[in-house]
């Protein structure tokens, strides 16, 4: 069973930085590309970032280009986000998501349940 | 990266269809057949959908299609369902090889 879980998230001020993290098991982690997506609270989903299966093509919405940073350990079966100079802007739940394909193609296929950060002072 | 543009809410009653569009330009939803629809209940996680503009995962509904035609795809929802109750979103790859959601359609079954 293919599973995600997110871990990381919580209350961090303004400025301040934060890891979130998603381990995933049930499939070959290394063969597909990996998606960061948020939503704010009452909010749509925006995308934030992915990352190609080996870890050598990264794209991030212009919003947080500069302070995150998307990574992942193939060894591990892991994928990160370093979200740093945070902003109010940036509260929302953060899921990870898996590529169906490559390039685009494919859509999502699965999600984590989403983890929380809260930026706040 | 703006955002696609998708009704904010439509509603059918039980076994109607309703259909959601979704509006982007020629470099996301009108240069790419890689569209996407996902559902989302309150608190729950996406779910995918529709994928590549008219493909249904395996376990998703045939009730559940999705075509596009120039800058607009939608998704059509036949034999309305109490559980088809939630929140829809499109999503598109894009020129710049990101990806941009819409802003969500709240679906009502009256």
């Amino acid at each position: 069973e293919v599973q995600l879980v997110e871990s990381g998230g919580g209350l961090v001020q303004p400025g301040g930085s934060l890891r979130l993290s998603c381990a995933a098991s049930g499939f070959t982690f290394s063969s597909f590309e990996m998606t960061w997506v948020r939503q704010a609270p009452g909010k749509g989903l925006v995308w934030v970032s992915s990352i190609s299966n080996g870890g050598s093509t990264i794209y991030y919405a212009d919003s947080v280009k500069g302070r995150f940073t998307i990574s992942r350990d193939n060894a591990k079966n892991s994928l990160y986000l370093a979200m740093n100079s945070l902003r109010a802007e940036d509260t929302a739940v953060y899921y990870c998501a898996r590529n169906q394909g490559h390039y685009g193609s494919g859509g999502s296929d699965y999600w984590g349940q989403g983890i929380l950060v809260t930026v706040s002072s | 990266q703006s955002a696609l543009t998708q009704p904010a809410s439509v509603s059918g009653s039980p076994g109607q269809s309703i259909t959601i569009s979704c509006t982007g330009t020629s470099s996301d939803v009108g240069g790419y057949n890689y569209v996407s629809w996902y559902q989302q209940h309150p608190g729950k996680a996406p779910k995918l959908m529709i994928y590549d503009v008219s493909n249904r995962p395996s376990g998703v509904s045939t009730r559940f299609s999705g075509s596009k035609s120039g800058n607009t795809a939608s998704l059509t929802i036949s034999g309305l369902q109490g559980e088809d109750e939630a929140d829809y979103y499109c999503s598109s790859y894009t020129s710049t090889s990101t990806w941009v959601f819409g802003g969500g359609t709240k679906l009502t079954v009256l």
